[in-house]
């Protein structure tokens, strides 16, 4: 099992709807948590950090489960530009500084 | 500002070859990353370096090795490459733990 998993999608959704997306880890040491976004063919760019009170920014709203051992990230309104892929990170302190990240979810947002 | 840089953009290698990927951030982060990024398989770390000096193995080390002699720069060398080693690689460093990651723009490796 990977450490950090995710649906891939592609999550196709119309303008304007609600979308949410989990990311599972397997690690209870794990400590710090991230989702980025990736434009096709572009570096990964920090979307919002996860804590563990939830936080929100905008549209986007950030949670931890930490009894579940997920975090989740939903948007809201979906705009065409929304579409990319998101990819979510997780740090355990036990394992030196190392962030591994999830395959990534695919969101299409359409017309 | 510079902040993450990554060369060359992209590269077609032949296989059995040597090469260099060059990292070099302005931050003065504490630790840097080398990832590999392949169609369905997300990013895969290949090594990291908690602080100059020191350097660890992450998931997919093998065909790979790097430095770190100063804070600044982080390269990753393909000691000979093979085909498999084709991929999209991305550097990235960050501060401290709890802190985000910033990334280089990428270099395309294709070895032939």
């Amino acid at each position: 099992r990977k450490e950090v998993e995710q649906d891939p999608g592609p999550f196709n959704v119309p303008e304007g709807a609600t979308v949410a997306f989990n990311c599972t880890y397997s690690n209870s040491a794990s400590q710090s948590f991230f989702w980025y976004r990736q434009d096709c063919r572009k570096e990964p760019k920090l979307l919002m950090s996860v804590y563990s009170s939830g936080n929100e920014d905008g549209r986007f709203t950030a949670q931890l489960n930490r009894a579940s051992q997920y975090i989740s990230l939903l948007i809201r309104d979906s705009k065409l530009s929304d579409s990319a892929t998101y990819l979510c990170a997780v740090t355990r302190d036990n394992a030196g500084n190392m962030l591994t990240f999830g395959g990534g979810t695919r969101l299409m947002v359409k017309p | 500002t510079a902040g993450i840089t990554q060369a060359p953009t992209s590269q077609i290698l032949a296989a059995g070859r040597s090469m260099t990927l060059r990292c070099t951030q302005d931050m003065r982060h504490n630790a840097m990353y080398w990832y590999r990024q392949d169609l369905g398989l997300g990013l895969r770390l290949i090594h990291y370096s908690n602080t100059a000096g020191t350097t660890g193995k992450g998931e997919v080390p093998d065909g790979y090795s790097v430095s770190r002699a100063n804070t600044d720069d982080f390269p990753l060398t393909l000691a000979s490459a093979v085909p498999s080693q084709t991929s999209v690689y991305f550097c990235a460093s960050r501060a401290t733990l709890n802190t985000e990651a910033f990334f280089g723009q990428g270099t395309r490796l294709t070895v032939v």
